[in-house]
């Protein structure tokens, strides 16, 4: 069965550059949520989008945004990157809005530098 | 098998044993559940999901227990094998919400052959 894809699975940047991670979610799901995972630590929500408009919103930084796109793909863009940046970075998709079965990709990595 | 009432950050199990993961969930109003197993650098896995209108659901060789009175989740699994050896998250969602999860500390398991 088809999963969630994440794009790319690892990033390098250095401080203040900009970075956009993608996440394409399973076919016929319409929710997408994004969730940082630091070293040793649970996965935090950032920002969900259902039927390509944002749904919720937690604790993502004025310096990242995202977007779902028409064919439910979304995209994190991250600029004026910290070296507290570093982590995992989850995508989740889901159908109907509500998280139900929740699925998660194998994430990116993103190390600043 | 090993049997633990509180949270513990890691859980050692000997191979066929049963272990048992414990997870204690925030807000009363989460009304819906959901297990994850994750390995190392990999994004976590759906294992076994439960609504607040139940207390018991089994699925292959896990077996998830809900007690809404002292709003704890347990996570249940028959004969460990070594391929069990991973970190375990709890995630509560309230349904009819957003569908953001919010994880609970995680769980090392570890089996030893």
């Amino acid at each position: 069965a088809a999963g969630v894809i994440q794009s790319p699975r690892h990033l390098i940047k250095e401080k203040r550059e900009t970075a956009t991670l993608k996440c394409y979610p399973i076919p016929r799901h319409d929710t997408v949520y994004w969730y940082q995972q630091g070293p040793g630590q649970d996965p935090q929500f950032l920002i969900s989008f259902y039927e390509k408009m944002q749904s919720d919103k937690g604790s993502i930084p004025d310096r990242f945004s995202a977007q779902q796109f028409s064919d439910y793909h979304s995209e994190l863009n991250m600029s004026s990157l910290e070296l507290g940046d570093s982590a995992l970075y989850f995508c989740a998709s889901s159908y109907g809005g509500q998280g139900d079965e929740q699925y998660f990709g194998p994430g990116t990595r993103l190390t600043v530098t | 098998g090993e049997s633990v009432g509180l949270h513990l950050p890691t859980l050692s199990v000997q191979e066929g044993d049963n272990s048992i993961i414990n997870c204690a969930y925030s807000n009363s109003a989460s009304d819906y559940f959901i297990w994850y197993k994750q390995e190392s650098g990999k994004g976590p896995q759906f294992i076994i999901d439960i609504r607040s209108n139940m207390d018991k659901r089994q699925g292959q060789r896990v077996t998830v227990l809900l007690n809404k009175t002292v709003k704890h989740l347990s996570l249940q699994i028959a004969a460990t094998q070594p391929g069990d050896s991973a970190v375990y998250f709890c995630a509560e969602n309230i349904s009819g919400n957003t569908g953001k999860l919010i994880f609970g500390q995680g769980t090392t398991l570890q089996v030893k052959p």
